[in-house]
């Protein structure tokens, strides 16, 4: 069964708007790990941000922001402004310590498309 | 610093015919991981070695085998290949464990392999 999904196959947006990512997983673990991938047409992942269960503060980073709430097991990932070099595919992922950390699950991927 | 390197970067084998993926890290880390990536469905792990003179099976191990040749090097072989694994395939390394820099898998530049 999938544990990780990412209900969006492609985001289409024009230069400047905001553009958010849904990532909602499952597991029965209380210590996990979220993490947001990056691959832009290239074909390298890029590690973005990784998150804890026990951490709930979102965060914000330059241009990117992460909400993550355990209530609804989301792990959502907005990027502000967008620029063309954000085009790429972007992968949400989990580890869980069951796995002794060790797997991580993808969900299908994003494709994000930024147009001048 | 490469990171983690992989060779071949492309690859066209006939249906039967065997070959070998090359994975090597400079990062120091105990873990290191295959995965392979198909059109809409992210990642599957095919197979990791948590540290030196270990291996384990992941979501899609059939066809493949590992070695783990010291703690740099984790190879892949396909013995005898099949179109199903037409793929490109990733492989990746990280350092296990509770702590900031712990359990990010970093990520080689992929092989892209064609199976005729």
């Amino acid at each position: 069964a999938q544990k990780v999904t990412q209900a969006q196959t492609e985001i289409s947006v024009v230069e400047k708007e905001d553009v958010t990512l849904d990532c909602v997983y499952e597991t029965r673990d209380t210590t996990y790990y979220l993490f947001w991938y990056k691959q832009p047409p290239s074909g390298e992942l890029v590690f973005l941000i990784r998150r804890n269960s026990f951490d709930e503060q979102n965060e914000i980073s330059g241009r990117y922001s992460w909400n993550f709430q355990k209530s609804t097991s989301s792990f959502n990932f907005t990027i502000t402004a967008s620029q063309v070099v954000d085009s790429a595919v972007y992968f949400c992922a989990l580890s869980e310590a069951r796995d002794s950390w060790g797997k991580l699950q993808f969900g299908a991927g994003t494709q994000v498309v930024v147009t001048p | 610093n490469a990171g983690v390197t992989q060779t071949p970067k492309f690859q066209v084998l006939k249906t039967g015919q065997s070959m070998t993926l090359q994975c090597a890290q400079d990062m120091n880390h105990n873990s290191m991981y295959w995965y392979r990536q198909d059109p809409g469905m992210g990642l599957r792990l095919i197979y990791y070695s948590a540290s030196e003179g270990t291996t384990d099976k992941g979501e899609v191990p059939n066809g493949y085998n590992v070695s783990r040749l010291n703690k740099r090097e984790f190879s892949l072989r396909l013995e005898s290949a099949a179109p199903s694994q037409t793929s490109v395939y990733f492989c990746a390394s990280s350092e296990l464990g509770r702590g900031q820099a712990k359990n990010i898998q970093y990520f080689g530049a992929g092989t892209r392999l064609s199976v005729l």
